[in-house]
């Protein structure tokens, strides 16, 4: 079974518009933590953001948001005003404490394009 | 800066021709992981050294080996790449008891001709 999903594969917008992505996750650990990881075309995986199970704060950060939400295993990811360099594969993935925090289960991405 | 290096970024081999690829880290972390990325997927886990203790996913083929020499190298050997190896293979690091969070390098491309 699938631990964490990202229903939308490709996303387009025209820039300047909001962005949302989803992400469920799936666990019967009550300690795992959960991350956002942006890859652009160069293929590099960069970190964006990390969220501990006991931690249910929204964050925001510039342009980027998160909304983080146990009661629905969700871990949303908002990009408003988008732009062209938010053109990239973003991943949402999940350790578990039951792992050693050692395997990260990431969902299948979301490729978002953003248009001029 | 601290960060965790690549090289090469792109990497061109034959058909059953050993190939090692490198991983380096200024982090200082004593975990070290090497992903496989197939295109359009998402990254898989081949195994992790928690500190020189090797962990092997149960599915990494044996035609995958890695090597840490020290805390700040890592190396991916694959003995006898076939076709089916052509992916971006990405290392990672993690401070164990830190955040958790793993930390990537750049990649690399891996060709089999």
């Amino acid at each position: 079974a699938q631990k964490v999903t990202q229903a939308q594969t490709e996303i387009s917008v025209v820039e300047k518009e909001d962005v949302t992505l989803d992400c469920v996750y799936e666990t019967r650990d009550t300690t795992y933590y959960l991350f956002w990881y942006k890859q652009p075309p160069s293929g590099e995986l960069v970190f964006l953001i990390r969220r501990n199970s006991f931690d249910e704060q929204n964050e925001i950060s510039g342009r980027y948001s998160w909304n983080f939400q146990k009661s629905t295993s969700s871990f949303n990811f908002t990009i408003t005003a988008s732009q062209v360099v938010d053109s990239a594969v973003y991943f949402c993935a999940l350790s578990e404490a039951q792992y050693g925090n050692n395997r990260l289960a990431f969902g299948k991405g979301n490729q978002v394009v953003v248009i001029p | 800066d601290a960060m965790v290096i690549q090289n090469p970024r792109y990497q061109v081999t034959q058909f059953g021709k050993p190939v090692t690829l490198s991983c380096s880290q200024t982090l200082n972390h004593n975990v070290m992981y090497w992903y496989q990325q197939k295109s359009s997927q998402a990254p898989k886990l081949l195994f992790h050294y928690y500190d020189k203790d090797f962990n092997n996913e149960a599915d990494t083929p044996d035609n995958f080996q890695s090597r840490r020499p020290n805390t700040s190298f890592c190396f991916l050997d694959i003995r006898s790449p076939g076709l089916g190896d052509a992916a971006m293979y990405l290392c990672a690091t993690r401070r164990a008891g830190g955040t958790d969070t793993q930390y990537f390098g750049p990649g690399t491309r891996l060709t089999v001709l």
